[in-house]
C-alpha cells in the first residue's frame, strides 16, 4: 500500500520567513495531494492540494509544488504569520484505492512574532 | 451549509463497554471516510462507504470494529469491548470525487 513520509516534525520560523515541509510518497498510481492545517483540538482543513497532471499550484501566500518522477511534494508558505501556526498534514490518494487518503505523521509550525 | 458534524465530541468508556459514534455528511456527498488519529499522529485510514455499500474496511484494526452507513447518509462506527489502545481521536470525513471534508472528530477515552 501506500506510505507517504514527512519532513521535517517540527519547524519554527520567525514571522516573515517562508517555510517548506515536504513530503514524499511510494505508491506510484497516486495521483491526488492534499495538504491539511489542524489546529490543536480542531478538525483538520483542507489548504491546498494538486493534482498529478500539474507541477505547481499557487493560492495567495501557499504554494505546493509536485515532482512525480521523485516522488516528492513541498508545502510552501510565504510572509509566514502566527496564525499559520498549527499542524500540517500531507496526504496522498489514488483512482486506484478509492479515494482512500494515506496521510503523512505531521509537521507542527510555529510562527514567531 | 452545514459541514460534517459528528457525535458525541468526546467520549469515556471503561474498557469492556461498546461504543457508538455518529457521523452525519455534508448533504448529497457520496464518500464517507472514517479514520483514527492517535495524538502527535496523522489520520489512520479505517474504512470507507460510496453510498451504503462498504468499499474498503482494510483500516479495521480488529473485529470489534464495525461500521455502518445503511441508507447513505448518516453512518455509525461502533465499536465492541473497548481496549485502552482504542482512546484515539475518530475522525469522519465525507466528500466528493478526491476531496474530503472532515468533521471534528470524537475523542474517545478508553480507562
Amino acid at each position: 500500500g501506500e506510505n507517504v513520509e514527512q519532513h521535517p516534525s517540527t519547524l519554527s520560523v520567525q514571522e516573515g520567513d517562508s517555510a517548506v515541509i515536504k513530503c514524499t510518497y511510494s505508491d506510484s498510481a497516486s495521483n491526488y495531494f492534499p495538504w491539511y492545517k489542524q489546529e490543536l483540538g480542531k478538525r483538520p482543513q483542507l489548504i491546498i492540494d494538486i493534482r498529478s497532471n500539474v507541477g505547481e499550484k499557487k493560492d495567495q501566500r501557499i504554494a505546493v509544488t509536485l515532482n512525480k518522477t521523485a516522488k516528492h511534494f513541498s508545502l510552501h508558505i510565504t510572509e509566514t504569520q502566527p496564525e499559520d501556526s498549527a499542524v500540517y498534514f500531507c496526504a496522498a490518494s489514488g483512482n486506484t484505492n478509492a479515494g482512500k487518503s494515506t496521510f503523512g505523521d505531521g509537521t507542527t509550525l510555529t510562527v514567531k512574532p | 451549509g452545514a459541514g460534517v458534524s459528528q457525535s458525541p465530541r468526546y467520549k469515556v468508556a471503561k474498557r469492556g463497554q461498546d461504543v457508538a459514534l455518529r457521523c452525519d455528511p455534508i448533504s448529497g456527498h457520496v464518500s464517507l471516510f472514517w479514520y483514527q488519529q492517535a495524538l502527535g499522529q496523522g489520520p489512520e485510514f479505517l474504512t470507507y462507504f460510496q453510498n451504503e455499500a462498504q468499499l474498503d474496511k482494510s483500516g479495521l484494526p480488529s473485529d470489534r470494529f464495525f461500521a455502518e452507513r445503511p441508507e447513505g447518509s448518516v453512518s455509525t462506527l461502533k465499536i465492541q469491548r473497548t481496549q485502552q489502545e482504542d482512546s484515539a481521536v475518530y475522525l469522519c470525513a465525507s466528500g466528493r470525487g478526491n476531496e474530503q471534508f472532515f468533521g471534528p472528530g470524537t475523542r474517545l477515552t478508553v480507562l
